[in-house]
Protein backbone atom coordinates (compact mmCIF):
# COMPACT_ATOMS: atom_id res chain seq x y z
CA UNK A 1 0.00 0.00 0.00
CA UNK A 2 1.67 3.37 -0.90
CA UNK A 3 2.70 5.09 2.17
CA UNK A 4 2.44 8.66 0.60
CA UNK A 5 -0.74 9.49 -1.29
CA UNK A 6 -0.68 12.65 -3.71
CA UNK A 7 -3.84 13.24 -5.84
CA UNK A 8 -3.46 13.92 -8.75
CA UNK A 9 -1.30 12.39 -10.48
CA UNK A 10 -1.30 15.13 -13.57
CA UNK A 11 -2.87 18.49 -13.36
CA UNK A 12 -3.21 21.07 -16.70
CA UNK A 13 -4.04 24.27 -15.76
CA UNK A 14 -4.31 27.41 -17.81
CA UNK A 15 -2.58 30.59 -16.72
CA UNK A 16 -4.03 32.54 -13.88
CA UNK A 17 -6.26 30.10 -12.39
CA UNK A 18 -6.10 28.11 -9.38
CA UNK A 19 -5.40 24.32 -8.12
CA UNK A 20 -4.93 22.59 -4.72
CA UNK A 21 -2.04 19.61 -4.55
CA UNK A 22 -3.50 16.72 -2.06
CA UNK A 23 -0.85 15.09 -0.35
CA UNK A 24 -1.45 12.45 2.66
CA UNK A 25 0.66 10.26 4.43
CA UNK A 26 -0.04 7.01 6.13
CA UNK A 27 3.41 6.73 8.12
CA UNK A 28 2.59 8.33 11.47
CA UNK A 29 5.06 11.19 10.89
CA UNK A 30 4.53 14.40 12.61
CA UNK A 31 6.55 16.52 10.04
CA UNK A 32 5.81 17.29 6.26
CA UNK A 33 7.36 19.27 3.52
CA UNK A 34 6.62 20.49 -0.06
CA UNK A 35 9.46 19.95 -3.17
CA UNK A 36 9.37 21.42 -6.42
CA UNK A 37 11.58 19.90 -9.51
CA UNK A 38 11.88 21.01 -12.81
CA UNK A 39 14.72 21.46 -15.27
CA UNK A 40 15.82 24.87 -14.06
CA UNK A 41 15.65 23.34 -10.47
CA UNK A 42 16.42 20.03 -9.79
CA UNK A 43 14.81 19.53 -6.35
CA UNK A 44 13.76 22.76 -4.79
CA UNK A 45 12.60 22.85 -0.68
CA UNK A 46 9.31 24.62 -0.37
CA UNK A 47 7.71 24.41 3.04
CA UNK A 48 8.37 22.18 5.79
CA UNK A 49 5.37 21.48 9.00
CA UNK A 50 5.87 20.13 11.74
CA UNK A 51 2.30 19.38 14.45
CA UNK A 52 0.90 21.19 11.34
CA UNK A 53 3.09 24.45 12.22
CA UNK A 54 5.14 26.51 9.66
CA UNK A 55 8.69 25.74 10.33
CA UNK A 56 10.30 27.01 7.04
CA UNK A 57 9.06 28.81 3.85
CA UNK A 58 11.53 29.02 1.07
CA UNK A 59 8.60 30.01 -1.08
CA UNK A 60 8.99 33.87 -2.10
CA UNK A 61 5.72 34.10 -3.74
CA UNK A 62 2.51 34.14 -1.11
CA UNK A 63 0.54 32.29 -4.50
CA UNK A 64 1.97 29.44 -2.72
CA UNK A 65 -0.22 27.84 0.02
CA UNK A 66 0.40 24.81 2.45
CA UNK A 67 -2.75 24.08 3.87
CA UNK A 68 -2.59 20.88 7.12
CA UNK A 69 -6.41 20.76 7.93
CA UNK A 70 -5.06 17.09 9.93
CA UNK A 71 -1.99 15.70 11.16
CA UNK A 72 -1.12 13.48 7.97
CA UNK A 73 -2.26 16.11 5.66
CA UNK A 74 -0.45 19.02 3.92
CA UNK A 75 -2.26 20.21 0.37
CA UNK A 76 -0.61 22.83 -1.55
CA UNK A 77 -2.84 25.88 -2.73
CA UNK A 78 -1.24 27.55 -5.82
CA UNK A 79 -3.22 30.57 -7.07
CA UNK A 80 -2.93 33.03 -10.12
CA UNK A 81 -0.82 30.05 -12.09
CA UNK A 82 1.92 30.83 -14.56
CA UNK A 83 3.53 28.98 -16.87
CA UNK A 84 7.14 29.25 -15.10
CA UNK A 85 4.84 27.17 -12.23
CA UNK A 86 4.82 23.90 -14.10
CA UNK A 87 6.69 20.91 -12.42
CA UNK A 88 6.70 18.52 -10.67
CA UNK A 89 5.39 19.28 -6.84
CA UNK A 90 6.55 16.04 -4.56
CA UNK A 91 5.16 15.77 -0.98
CA UNK A 92 7.55 14.64 1.53
CA UNK A 93 7.54 13.40 5.67
CA UNK A 94 9.61 12.38 8.13
CA UNK A 95 9.61 11.14 11.33
CA UNK A 96 11.23 13.72 13.29
CA UNK A 97 13.00 17.14 12.09
CA UNK A 98 14.16 17.00 8.88
CA UNK A 99 17.71 17.87 9.07
CA UNK A 100 18.67 14.50 10.64
CA UNK A 101 16.20 12.87 9.50
CA UNK A 102 15.65 10.17 6.48
CA UNK A 103 12.63 11.43 4.52
CA UNK A 104 9.76 9.60 2.74
CA UNK A 105 9.02 11.27 -0.88
CA UNK A 106 5.47 10.76 -2.62
CA UNK A 107 4.90 9.75 -6.16
CA UNK A 108 4.53 13.09 -7.39
CA UNK A 109 2.28 15.31 -9.01
CA UNK A 110 3.07 16.60 -12.25
CA UNK A 111 1.24 20.29 -12.75
CA UNK A 112 1.49 21.43 -16.54
CA UNK A 113 0.26 25.58 -16.64
CA UNK A 114 -0.65 26.40 -19.89
CA UNK B 1 24.26 30.30 2.73
CA UNK B 2 24.85 26.45 3.15
CA UNK B 3 24.98 24.51 -0.05
CA UNK B 4 25.96 21.51 -1.88
CA UNK B 5 28.56 20.39 -4.93
CA UNK B 6 28.43 17.36 -6.52
CA UNK B 7 29.26 15.92 -9.89
CA UNK B 8 27.40 17.32 -12.33
CA UNK B 9 25.65 16.18 -15.29
CA UNK B 10 25.28 12.19 -16.71
CA UNK B 11 28.32 9.70 -15.76
CA UNK B 12 28.14 6.65 -17.89
CA UNK B 13 29.22 3.62 -17.10
CA UNK B 14 29.80 -0.26 -18.17
CA UNK B 15 28.20 -2.69 -15.85
CA UNK B 16 30.78 -3.73 -13.00
CA UNK B 17 32.81 -0.56 -13.35
CA UNK B 18 33.63 1.72 -9.86
CA UNK B 19 31.24 4.66 -9.23
CA UNK B 20 32.24 8.05 -7.68
CA UNK B 21 30.07 10.46 -7.54
CA UNK B 22 31.57 13.55 -5.63
CA UNK B 23 29.88 15.61 -3.19
CA UNK B 24 31.07 18.68 -1.28
CA UNK B 25 29.52 20.95 1.20
CA UNK B 26 29.51 24.46 2.96
CA UNK B 27 28.24 24.93 6.10
CA UNK B 28 29.06 25.48 10.08
CA UNK B 29 29.03 22.99 12.19
CA UNK B 30 27.85 19.54 11.70
CA UNK B 31 25.62 19.26 9.35
CA UNK B 32 23.79 15.67 8.58
CA UNK B 33 24.58 14.04 5.20
CA UNK B 34 22.44 12.31 2.91
CA UNK B 35 22.46 10.34 -0.34
CA UNK B 36 19.30 9.83 -2.07
CA UNK B 37 18.35 8.32 -5.66
CA UNK B 38 15.47 8.63 -8.12
CA UNK B 39 14.46 6.66 -10.48
CA UNK B 40 12.18 7.54 -13.29
CA UNK B 41 8.97 8.85 -12.71
CA UNK B 42 8.85 8.62 -8.92
CA UNK B 43 10.49 10.49 -6.25
CA UNK B 44 13.47 10.21 -4.80
CA UNK B 45 14.28 7.57 -2.32
CA UNK B 46 16.38 7.56 0.85
CA UNK B 47 19.73 5.87 0.87
CA UNK B 48 21.51 6.88 3.71
CA UNK B 49 22.97 9.53 5.98
CA UNK B 50 25.94 10.22 7.60
CA UNK B 51 26.25 13.04 10.89
CA UNK B 52 29.97 12.86 12.30
CA UNK B 53 33.45 13.37 11.31
CA UNK B 54 34.35 9.81 9.35
CA UNK B 55 31.18 8.34 10.09
CA UNK B 56 30.31 5.82 6.86
CA UNK B 57 26.50 5.24 5.66
CA UNK B 58 26.05 2.91 3.36
CA UNK B 59 23.17 0.81 1.80
CA UNK B 60 22.28 -1.28 -1.18
CA UNK B 61 26.90 -1.93 -2.00
CA UNK B 62 26.28 2.08 -2.17
CA UNK B 63 28.95 3.70 0.62
CA UNK B 64 30.05 7.04 1.68
CA UNK B 65 32.71 8.49 4.38
CA UNK B 66 31.47 11.86 6.03
CA UNK B 67 34.83 14.35 5.89
CA UNK B 68 34.74 16.85 8.02
CA UNK B 69 38.62 17.65 6.47
CA UNK B 70 37.86 18.55 3.23
CA UNK B 71 33.90 19.09 3.55
CA UNK B 72 32.77 15.87 1.31
CA UNK B 73 30.78 13.08 1.25
CA UNK B 74 31.14 10.95 -1.90
CA UNK B 75 29.29 8.34 -3.23
CA UNK B 76 31.26 5.45 -4.19
CA UNK B 77 30.19 1.43 -5.54
CA UNK B 78 32.68 -1.06 -6.37
CA UNK B 79 30.72 -2.56 -8.95
CA UNK B 80 27.64 -0.92 -10.53
CA UNK B 81 25.19 -2.77 -12.39
CA UNK B 82 22.54 -1.97 -14.80
CA UNK B 83 19.79 -1.51 -12.47
CA UNK B 84 21.83 1.55 -10.53
CA UNK B 85 20.79 3.58 -13.23
CA UNK B 86 18.94 6.41 -12.06
CA UNK B 87 19.88 10.12 -10.42
CA UNK B 88 21.75 10.81 -7.20
CA UNK B 89 21.23 13.91 -4.88
CA UNK B 90 23.66 14.89 -1.96
CA UNK B 91 21.77 16.60 0.40
CA UNK B 92 22.88 18.55 3.73
CA UNK B 93 20.92 18.81 6.69
CA UNK B 94 20.68 22.78 7.69
CA UNK B 95 21.57 22.91 11.09
CA UNK B 96 19.96 26.42 11.82
CA UNK B 97 16.86 25.71 9.67
CA UNK B 98 14.26 23.47 9.03
CA UNK B 99 14.87 21.85 6.24
CA UNK B 100 17.48 19.53 3.80
CA UNK B 101 19.14 21.37 0.86
CA UNK B 102 19.72 19.38 -2.63
CA UNK B 103 22.59 19.07 -4.94
CA UNK B 104 21.60 19.26 -8.69
CA UNK B 105 21.74 15.72 -9.19
CA UNK B 106 23.98 13.44 -11.09
CA UNK B 107 22.32 11.20 -13.44
CA UNK B 108 24.13 7.97 -14.08
CA UNK B 109 23.76 5.21 -16.87
CA UNK B 110 25.13 1.60 -16.75
CA UNK B 111 25.22 0.16 -20.02
CA UNK B 112 24.95 -3.43 -19.67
Amino acid sequence: DPKIIQKPKYLVAVTGSEKILICEQYLGHNAMYWYRQSAKKPLEFMFSYSYQKLMDNQTASSRFQPQSSKKNHLDLQITALKPDDSATYFCASSRVRVNYAEQFFGPGTRLTVL
Amino acid sequence: GDSVTQTEGQVALSEEDFLTIHCNYSASGYPALFWYVQYPGEGPQFLFRASRDKEKGSSRGFEATYDKGTTSFHLRKASVQESDSAVYYCALGDPNAYKVIFGKGTHLHVLP
